[in-house]
C-alpha cells in the first residue's frame, strides 16, 4: 500500500464551480499535511499547511484534515480559469521528509 | 533574487554529456534537498542536506552526485545519464528548527532530457 494516495484526474470544472480533491494516507505517524500547487513549467508552490484534524481556510481555499479517517481535503470556492494547474497533497512526520501524492490535474473552463 | 533559484532551466544532454545543476536558496534556510519528478509518479526525493551534511542518499545511482558547499548553495553532478533519467528536477529548501513545520520551498526545477 502507498504511503499516500491521491487520484490524478484530470478534474474539469466550469468556472465558480467548487473544486474538491482528496488525498488518503495509511501512516498514523503523520502530522504535518500541506497542499501545493504547480503551474505547468513551473515548481510547486505551497498552498496550504495545516496540522490539526479540523478545518483551515485562506481565501477561497479550505484545507480540510481528518486524523481518524487518514483522509485530507482541499476545496476551492468560486474557481477561476487561474485556477488550472496541479495539485499535490504531502505530509510529513515531522522528520523534514515529505511524502507526495501523484498529483491532482485541475483544469478550470472559463 | 527571492525564494529558491535553479539554473539551468532546461538542459539537454547526451549520454556521455557531463553537465551540473545548480540551485540557490534566498530564504537563510539550513536544509536543502532534490527531487526528481516524472509523469505520473509522485515527487522522488534524492538527497537530504541538514546543515551542509548529506543525510540522505535515496538509493540514487551513482551518476547523480550531488554537493553542498554551503547552507545557500546546492548542486547536482550529472554524468553517463541514461534516457530514463529526463525529468524535472527540484531543489527545495526548508528550515529546521524545534519549531519545523516540515514545510518546503520548490525552485521552478530543471528539465532535463538525456538523448
Amino acid at each position: 500500500q502507498k504511503e499516500v494516495e491521491q487520484d490524478p484526474g484530470p478534474l474539469s470544472v466550469p468556472e465558480g464551480a467548487i473544486v474538491s480533491l482528496n488525498c488518503t494516507y495509511s501512516n498514523s505517524a503523520f502530522q504535518y499535511f500541506m497542499w501545493y500547487r504547480q503551474y505547468s513549467r513551473k515548481g510547486p508552490e505551497l498552498l496550504m499547511y495545516t496540522y490539526s484534524s479540523g478545518n483551515k481556510e485562506d481565501g477561497r481555499f479550505t484545507a480540510q484534515v481528518d486524523k481518524s479517517s487518514k483522509y485530507i481535503s482541499l476545496f476551492i470556492r468560486d474557481s477561476q480559469p487561474s485556477d488550472s494547474a496541479t495539485y499535490l497533497c504531502a505530509m510529513s512526520r515531522g522528520n523534514n521528509r515529505l511524502a507526495f501524492g501523484k498529483g491532482n490535474q485541475v483544469v478550470v473552463i472559463p | 533574487e527571492t525564494g529558491v533559484t535553479q539554473t539551468p532551466r532546461h538542459l539537454v544532454m547526451g549520454m556521455t554529456n557531463k553537465k551540473s545543476l545548480k540551485c540557490e536558496q534566498h530564504l537563510g534556510h539550513n536544509a536543502m534537498y532534490w527531487y526528481k519528478q516524472s509523469a505520473k509518479k509522485p515527487l522522488e526525493l534524492m538527497f537530504v542536506y541538514n546543515f551542509k551534511e548529506q543525510t540522505e542518499n535515496n538509493s540514487v545511482p551513482s551518476r547523480f552526485s550531488p554537493e553542498c558547499p554551503n547552507s545557500s548553495h546546492l548542486f547536482l553532478h550529472l554524468h553517463t545519464l541514461q534516457p530514463e533519467d529526463s525529468a524535472l528536477y527540484l531543489c527545495a529548501s526548508s528550515q529546521l528548527d524545534s519549531d519545523s513545520t516540515d514545510t518546503q520551498y520548490f525552485g521552478p526545477g530543471t528539465r532535463l532530457t538525456v538523448l
